[in-house]
């Protein structure tokens, strides 16, 4: 079956720091990527995603390549901001119907000191 | 557009009892979803619809668990005989069902504790 797996946290890092978040899958199939954040107090949003190998998906500084090769999807920041501090989840859905659930990893708490 | 929203936020219920949730996903998504989210853990699937079908239900989804869509509009999910081990976060999300990467929407979830 499908899995996604993330690097071990928490992290802490200081503000400004360059960000690098682990994210690793199997699947059967081509599936699409994502990653979410949980912010304090909220719901999960999609922070970005790809749909193809060698697509990057960005938003918001963060970015992430689809790296079929390597079967891993690694999120980014070059300077992160006290208000980056929140839960990352990487996932992934592999299509249409009922292959478009997704699929979770644990999750990773990322804290941002000023 | 609201989002989608789930009530009650918090539900806190004796071992035995019953409880119900209700999701209202955003106007015209086709696809909802229910997830479980456990404490250190990313969300897990739970069932999904497409309008008013259930499609879909997980392994985890046991027979006191089940889920309706009657209408093809709002859900409810329903856990009979709670235990202590349902504590959890229940998330409900919809997207638009039109495509095969649409974004899935969550609400801000339903938190139970089983005393």
């Amino acid at each position: 079956g499908n899995s996604v797996t993330q690097m071990e946290g928490p992290v802490t890092l200081s503000e400004e720091a360059f960000l690098t978040i682990n994210c690793t899958y199997t699947a059967t199939g081509y599936p699409s990527l994502f990653w979410y954040v949980q912010y304090p107090g909220e719901g999960l949003q999609l922070l970005l995603k790809a749909t193809k190998a060698d697509d990057k998906g960005s938003n918001k500084g963060f970015e992430a390549t689809y790296r079929k090769e390597t079967t891993s999807f690694h999120l980014e920041k070059g300077s992160v901001q006290v208000s980056d501090s929140a839960v990352y989840f990487c996932a992934l859905s592999e299509g249409t119907g009922a292959n478009s659930k997704l699929t979770f990893g644990k999750g990773i708490t990322l804290s941002v000191r000023p | 557009d609201t989002g989608v929203s789930q009530n009650p936020r918090h539900k806190i219920t004796k071992r035995g009892q019953n409880v119900t949730f209700r999701c209202d996903p955003i106007s015209e998504h086709n696809r909802l979803y229910w997830y479980r989210q456990t404490l250190g853990q990313g969300p897990e699937f739970l069932t999904y619809f497409q309008n008013e079908a259930q499609l879909e239900k997980s392994r985890l989804l046991s027979d006191r668990f089940s889920a309706e869509r009657p209408k093809g509009s709002f859900s409810t999910l329903e856990i009979q005989r709670t235990e202590q081990g349902d504590s959890a976060m229940y998330l409900c999300a919809s997207n638009p069902g039109t495509g095969r990467t649409d974004t899935q929407y969550f609400g801000p979830g339903t938190r139970l504790t089983v005393l």
